[in-house]
């Protein structure tokens, strides 16, 4: 099994500000099948980004996802007050499918 | 507009068993790959299972595999998950999540999730 290692765990930024988090395979992950979701306190989480560089439908293009290998980044080029939650990185790469634990972003 | 809708979550006694349900619409329902994902309070993502198209493919993670079934109703537009012989380590809100696809294992589309709470 791939585990994904997320970091930080905690992310304490300002909007405006640009936010980088990191998501580690244990393992090299082939086709750069990592996803990222965002999950708000209460709500389901929402697909953010697959793929090397797609975008799901309605996702603003502040919200950008890369990497390759055992190395993958989603970046948010300048926050709102709304990208405040909780992200998770996801590999569809190799079976069983993973998450990671997940990185806070908070306000500061 | 898509929904999915979740029921089916209670309390319930170690050993025991449940039939957790998922009603889809707004979208062509025998499309598309149906997953259930679930969440420990508190915690992170965990992939439980997937269905098919017609329902003849199916797969579970090794965490419930033997004790959780999955199928769908695609006339009705259903998923169920029958699950067994739970255990306390099965405590966690379970989301009915629609793929992108036939099994890409990308979930764009979740419910609101239904609750399980295992304990005696």
């Amino acid at each position: 099994e791939i585990v994904l290692t997320q970091s930080p765990g905690t992310l304490s930024l300002s909007p405006g500000e640009r936010a980088t988090l990191s998501c580690r395979a244990s393992q090299s992950i082939t086709g750069t099948f990592v996803a990222w979701y965002q999950q708000k306190p209460g709500q389901a989480p929402r697909l953010l980004t697959y793929g090397a560089s797609s975008r799901a439908p309605g996702i603003p293009d502040r919200f950008t996802g890369s990497g390759s290998g055992t190395d993958f980044t989603l970046t948010i080029s300048r926050l709102e007050p709304e990208d405040f939650a909780v992200y998770y990185c996801q590999q569809y790469g190799r079976s069983p499918i993973t998450f990671g634990q997940g990185t806070r972003l908070e306000i500061k | 507009e898509v929904l999915l809708v979740e029921s089916g979550g209670v309390v319930v006694q170690p050993g025991g068993s449940l039939r957790l349900s998922c009603a889809a619409s707004g979208f062509t329902f025998d499309d598309y790959t149906m997953h259930w994902v679930r969440q420990a309070p508190g915690k992170g993502l965990e992939w439980v299972s997937l269905i098919g198209l017609d329902g003849t493919t199916t797969y579970y993670a090794d965490s419930v595999k033997g004790r959780f079934t999955i199928s769908r109703d695609n006339s009705n537009r259903l998923v169920h998950l029958q699950m067994n012989s739970l255990r306390s380590e099965d405590t966690a809100l379970y989301y009915c999540a629609k793929d992108i696809g036939t099994a890409y294992y990308l979930f764009d589309y979740w419910g609101q999730g239904t609750l399980v709470t295992v304990s005696s």
